[in-house]
This record gives structure tokens, C-alpha cells and sequence, in this order.
């Protein structure tokens, strides 16, 4: 079956640590999508890339650095400069061009600190 | 992007039709209308969508009113597994920059399905 596959489930970052979470999509699609999703809150975009070896900041940007060398894959890493990286990370994907095809997501890592 | 309001909670017999409505009065001619929800600890999960004429799947109906200030989201026979986060999202079709691709979640319904 097609769809996103994000791991791990859930990870743990000591401070001072960088950690990178894995997104892979089968499902042939230009553009994909992180997001950061915090208790009680809605989804906040950190960096989407339309195309390979493309991408572009989202709102949140800061602490966060991503790659696309690969349409299948958009991983997406959080280094020691993000102060607060306890979230639940969500990665989604969609058809590329105009805006209205809807984005699908996979079922999230839950990041924590020790 | 639109602001949309929604009901912070809802309540529905399993078997009967969970109606789910949003207001989204300040909608442009581009804007679509998009619904997702999220059980816990889960992705979300894309719903349906539309720009103003009805819209029916296998998983719900979309209501939208002709001057498209608001819309409903219909489950036609809830069941348990429908209990969610419902979330009504309103989003440009051609958005270009940093609003490309962007769904700006608001805090959604809890819909709760009981038997």
C-alpha cells in the first residue's frame, strides 16, 4: 500500500544533540511537508520542499535543517540550536503544482529530551 | 489564509449522522475548503474537500452554502473509530512563498461517538 512512513515512533535527544527523523513516501509525490505540532495546538510548518534538491523555509524554521536528494525521502533534523524540541513531528506529502491537492501525513515521531 | 471557527465539541449516537459545522465568513473566491481529522497520537488524515459545490466520498459529505461562508461535514453513520479532532481548514489554490502548501490548523472539533 502507498503511503508516508515516519521513524522512529519515538525518539529521545540528550541536550546538546542533533537527531534526525526520517520521512519516506511511496506514493510518487513532488512536494513534501514538515510540521511541528505541540499539545493543545495546531500545526506549525517548518520547511517544505516542492521538487529535489528544493526546499524552502516554513514559519519555524529556526534550529531545524532538512535535504531532498531524493523524491522519496525528506528527513528533517533537529540540532541543539532548536531550545524547545519536544513536539510531536509530523511529515506529509502531496501532488505538486497547484495548491489545492490535499497534503497526507504519517503518523508522526514523538520527540522528547532527557 | 481564511479563519475558520468551529465548535470546540460535539457529541453523536454511533449509527447516526455526526454533522460538523465551521464558519469561514471571511473566505476569498480561491480559498478551498478542506477537512481533516486526528485520533490521538496519530497523523492527521485528509477528509475531503471542495470550493463551493457539494462533495461526497466514501468517508463523508461536504456541505458548502452558496455565498461559502460556512460549511458542514457530514459522517453519514458514525461509528466508535470516528471519535477525533475534526479540522476545518480553508487554504489558497495557487499560494506562492512561504504560504505554499501551508494548512493552518485551528483548534478543531472533538467529536466524541458514543454507543
Amino acid at each position: 500500500d502507498g503511503g508516508i512512513t515516519q521513524s522512529p515512533k519515538y525518539l529521545f535527544r540528550k541536550e546538546g544533540q542533533n537527531v534526525t527523523l526520517s520521512c519516506e513516501q511511496n506514493l510518487n509525490h513532488d512536494a513534501m511537508y514538515w510540521y511541528r505540532q505541540d499539545p493543545g495546538q495546531g500545526l506549525r510548518l517548518i520547511y517544505y520542499s516542492q521538487i529535489v534538491n528544493d526546499f524552502q523555509k516554513g514559519d519555524i524554521a529556526e534550529g531545524y535543517s532538512v535535504s531532498r536528494e531524493k523524491k522519496e525521502s525528506f528527513p528533517l533534523t533537529v540540532t541543539s540550536a532548536q531550545k524547545n524540541p519536544t513536539a510531536f513531528y509530523l511529515c506529509a506529502s502531496s501532488i505538486a503544482g497547484t495548491g489545492n491537492q490535499p497534503q497526507h501525513f504519517g503518523d508522526g515521531t514523538r520527540l522528547s529530551i532527557l | 489564509d481564511a479563519k475558520t471557527t468551529q465548535p470546540t465539541s460535539m457529541d453523536c449516537a454511533e449509527g447516526r449522522a455526526a454533522n460538523l459545522p465551521c464558519n469561514h465568513s471571511t473566505i476569498s473566491g480561491n480559498e478551498y475548503v478542506y477537512w481533516y481529522r486526528q485520533i490521538h497520537s496519530q497523523g492527521p488524515q485528509y477528509i475531503i474537500h471542495g470550493l463551493k459545490n457539494n462533495e461526497t466520498n466514501e468517508m463523508a459529505s461536504l456541505i458548502i452554502t452558496e455565498d461559502r461562508k460556512s460549511s458542514t461535514l457530514i459522517l453519514p453513520h458514525a461509528t466508535l473509530r470516528d471519535t477525533a479532532v475534526y479540522y476545518c481548514i480553508v487554504r489558497v489554490t495557487n499560494a506562492g512563498g512561504t504560504s505554499y502548501g501551508k494548512l493552518t490548523f485551528g483548534q478543531g472539533t472533538i467529536l466524541t461517538v458514543h454507543p
